[in-house]
């Protein structure tokens, strides 16, 4: 989508190794969501985040959505094979019940 | 529980065939259900959305149509599917919510359409 830029397109980490995927807006976001997918098969929900200033964590997954709830972060710590896939981002951009996506960014972490 | 069905997983169809792809949903009333299209394994664009039985939205323009003929029923259509439909189909619903859908949105499994 237009609407979301996410970056980097693909990434790929040695193991053990942090990283960071960005997802940003021009509109205020109403929910930010993270999704994971391995190829070819459905999405598997991460975190939602809904407030400015929220911060969720999961395993080793943190995702952040800033104050202006314009911009999101998802950070992974100590990066394993496990962690490879396809990042998606999406967004509530209209007043809810409608969510966008960004391209994704694709992830390869070499053992 | 809720869950959502969605129907055939993989398919194979010639240029020119019809298309008819099926989802459903279990456990819940009123949902508000979504198709999304996944082509070269990245982003999800979304193509059509209902609010309600016999309600649909498109997003974009395309070869394809959606319907809903029972609440938990969403249906993606085409008469003639072309090479440039091939592609991940995802189907998804969410629970109804004032302004932000709370309850998140889930998908389904997909479905891998390849055109000949």
């Amino acid at each position: 989508s237009q609407e979301l830029e996410q970056s980097p397109q693909s990434l790929i980490v040695q193991e053990g190794k942090n990283l960071t995927i960005n997802c940003t807006s021009s509109k205020t976001l109403y929910g930010l969501y993270w999704y994971k997918q391995k190829y070819g098969e459905g999405l598997i929900f991460l975190m939602m985040l809904q407030k400015g200033g929220e911060e969720k964590s999961h395993e080793k997954i943190t995702a952040k959505l800033d104050e202006k709830k314009q911009q999101s972060s998802l950070h992974i710590t100590a990066s394993q094979p496990s962690h490879a896939g396809i990042y998606l981002c999406g967004a509530d951009i209209w007043y809810g019940n409608k969510l966008v996506f960004g391209a994704g960014t694709i992830l390869r972490v070499k053992s | 529980s809720q869950t959502i069905h969605q129907w055939p997983a993989t398919l194979v169809q010639p240029v020119g065939s019809p298309l008819s792809l099926e989802c459903t949903v279990e456990g819940t009333s009123n949902p508000n259900l979504y198709w999304y299209r996944q082509a070269a394994g990245r982003g999800l664009q979304l193509l059509f959305y209902s609010v309600g039985i016999g309600q649909i939205s498109s997003e974009v323009p395309q070869n394809l149509s959606a319907s809903r003929p029972q609440d938990r029923q969403f249906i993606l259509s085409s008469k003639k599917l072309l090479l440039s439909d091939s592609g991940f189909y995802l189907c998804a619903w969410t629970g109804r919510g004032t302004g932000v859908a709370f309850d998140g949105y889930t998908f389904g499994s997909g479905t891998r359409l390849t055109v000949v």
